[in-house]
Formats: C-alpha cells, structure tokens, sequence
C-alpha cells in the first residue's frame, strides 16, 4: 500500500520569505501522481500543485514550486514570498496513474504553516 | 463555474441515529469520492463513484455506505452512529475518472 509521510508537523515563515515543505512516500508503482494541498481555517482543500511522475521537470505554480526526487522518494513543496494568506495546513497527496488501480488519495498528515508579520 | 457543494454544513447527531451527508460536483464532473478527516487519523479515503458506479471503496465498516445519481449528485449514509464517526467528510469530484479532484467545503459532523 501506498504510504505518505509529511515529517513537519508545523512550520513557520516570514512573511515575504521563503518556505520548504518536506515530503516522502512509499510506492511500488512507476507511474502515478503528486500533489499538494492546501486547507486553511475554512476547511476547504484547495489545490495547489501537482506533478506527474513521468515528468523529469519540477512542476511550478507562481510562487510554489516543487522538487521532485524520484529515486529517492521525495516530493517537496517551495513557497517563495511567503503571504499572509499561505497561511494553512499543508497536505501532500499521492494517486495511481494506472487505469486499473485506485483513483483515490493518499495524504500524508500534513504541516501546519504559519506566516509571520 | 459553481464549486463541489455539500450539505449540510454542519450536523450534530445522537449515538445510534443514521445520518445522510449530500454532495453536488462541479458540473460536467462524472466522478464523486468522499474522504473522512478526523484529528486522530486524518484523511481516509471512504469511496469513490463514477457514473453511478461505486468503483473503489476504502477501509471502512459496513455502516458506510454511499450511492449516486444520474445527475452524478452523491449521498452517503452512516448508520448506527458511533462517537469515533465524529468528523469533517469531504466530498470531491472530478470530471472523469482519474481527472483531478476538486474539493467542497465538508460536513463537519458531531456525534454525542
């Protein structure tokens, strides 16, 4: 079974500064997807990044970026100019790309972010 | 475009009592999956619906059950509620199966 490990349970930044967010997980599958959501206070998980494993490039999203490390496993979230409003917990998430195989998400347990003024 | 609707917000039930959480996709989006989210164990998948089909089901006891309908509109349904069922449900949909998933606002559900 596909495992997701979010080793931060909480984080803090500057505002206007820049932020990793670390990201593992544990597959036997070649093909499959990444992403990264956001939930702030008002619960509603939003979208804010993904990556398709076949990519050898880093998906980048304005101010979010990732690295992504496929030997090793690893799926990290860059947010640069931290906002106010990035403020939220972070999920990091893993799907099947096979047709056969589950469409649902695995998340990690996420990483509480806060910008500070 | 409106967003992944769900209803009701909140809900506050007895132990023993069912209860049945609605969720609306976007529109055109034929898949629905719903995740429990709760403190302890986070974000569990439940099930997932595609074209009135339930095509995957997570670890969950019988009590869980879902449906959707020809409108891809999805309901699900707990019964004989338990303390630990205490949870935010999240619905998602997406536009075919395998599509990425857009979120609602959850049914943030207590049981006493």
């Amino acid at each position: 079974a596909q495992t997701v490990t979010q080793s931060q349970p909480e984080m803090s930044v500057q505002e206007a500064e820049t932020v990793t967010l670390s990201c593992t997980y544990d597959t036997s599958e070649s093909d499959y997807y990444l992403f990264w959501y956001k939930q702030p206070p008002s619960r509603q998980m939003i979208l804010v990044i993904r990556q398709e494993a076949y990519k050898q490039q880093n998906a980048t999203e304005n101010r979010f970026s990732v690295n992504f490390q496929k030997a090793a496993k690893s799926f990290s979230l860059k947010i640069s100019d931290s906002q106010l409003g990035d403020a939220a917990m972070y999920f990091c998430a893993y799907r099947s790309q096979l047709q056969t195989g589950a469409n649902n998400l695995f998340f990690g347990t996420g990483t509480r972010l806060t910008v500070i003024p | 475009k409106a967003g992944v609707t769900q209803t009701p917000r909140y809900l506050i039930k007895t132990r023993g009592q069912q209860v049945t959480l609605s969720c609306s996709p976007i529109s055109g989006h034929r898949s629905v999956s719903w995740y429990q989210q709760t403190p302890g164990q986070g974000l569990q998948f439940l099930f997932e619906y595609f074209s009135e089909t339930q095509r995957n089901k997570g670890n969950f006891p019988g009590r869980f059950s879902g449906r959707q309908f020809s409108n891809s509109r999805s309901e699900m349904n707990v019964s004989t509620l338990e303390l630990g069922d205490s949870a935010l449900y999240l619905c998602a949909s997406a536009r075919r199966w395998g599509d990425e998933q857009y979120f609602g606002p959850g049914t943030r559900l207590t049981v006493t």
